[in-house]
């Protein structure tokens, strides 16, 4: 059964970087990919970004350049970096495993299907 | 950008009833639809993926539905464990959610 533990900075100043960090214990890697979900004070939620073991990363568009998101193998955890925090940024950040489903032999259907029990960041001067 | 809406915005309910919630796309996402499940204080639970196969241990009484831009979810029996905020997500072109569906006791 894979449990996500996440940890970091839950009070930043505006133009200060976020960093979190999430530890994945037991499953493996491979086949999953490695995600990151933001939920915003008024329940929504918005997907930052993933990142697939062996493979790349992929980032919410509306973040621009903002957002990173590493992988260490070695130690089983991954982590994001969001740089420029203003008070829009204020939210419940989760990690998150998504898994796939191949539909119709095109491309892969990813489900979050494993979370963290979230990081509340507060962006106030 | 896929923009996802969902209706109704919240419902209430009775034990036993029958609900159905409705998620559209922008615009035409085949099958990639997810639904999940989250109650106060908690992250979201995964429920449906792929439209309408359901995750381990989701009870059938939970059934999704639909394709291109139109889906539903659908919780027949409702129980007291039921209630909460359910939300969709699509995954054709990177991720994005629903705002959501509130159900609450009547």
């Amino acid at each position: 059964q894979v449990q996500l533990q996440q940890w970091g900075a839950g009070l930043l100043r505006p133009s200060e970087t976020l960093s979190l960090t999430c530890d994945i214990n037991g499953g493996s890697l491979s086949g999953h990919s490695w995600s990151w979900v933001r939920q915003f004070p008024g329940r929504g939620l918005e997907w930052i970004g993933d990142i697939i073991h062996g493979e790349s990363t992929d980032y919410n568009p509306s973040l621009g350049s903002r957002a990173t998101i590493s992988l260490d193998t070695s130690k089983k955890q991954f982590s994001l970096r969001l740089t420029s925090m203003t008070a829009a940024d204020t939210a419940t950040y989760y990690c998150a495993r998504a898994s796939s489903l191949l539909i119709f032999g095109l491309k892969r259907n990813w489900s979050f299907d494993v979370w963290g029990r979230g990081t509340l960041v507060t962006v106030s001067s | 950008d896929i923009q996802m809406t969902q209706s109704p915005s919240s419902l209430s309910a009775s034990v036993g009833d029958t609900v159905t919630l409705t998620c559209r796309a922008s615009r035409n996402i085949l099958t990639y639809l997810n639904w999940y499940q989250q109650k106060s204080g908690l992250p979201p639970k995964l429920l449906i993926y792929g439209t309408s196969t359901l995750q381990d241990g989701v009870p059938s009484r939970f059934s999704g539905s639909g394709s291109e831009s139109v889906f539903t979810l659908t919780i027949t029996d409702l129980q007291p464990e039921d209630f909460g905020n359910y939300f969709c997500q699509q995954s054709y072109f990177y991720r994005t959610f629903g705002p959501g569906t509130r159900v609450d006791l009547k």
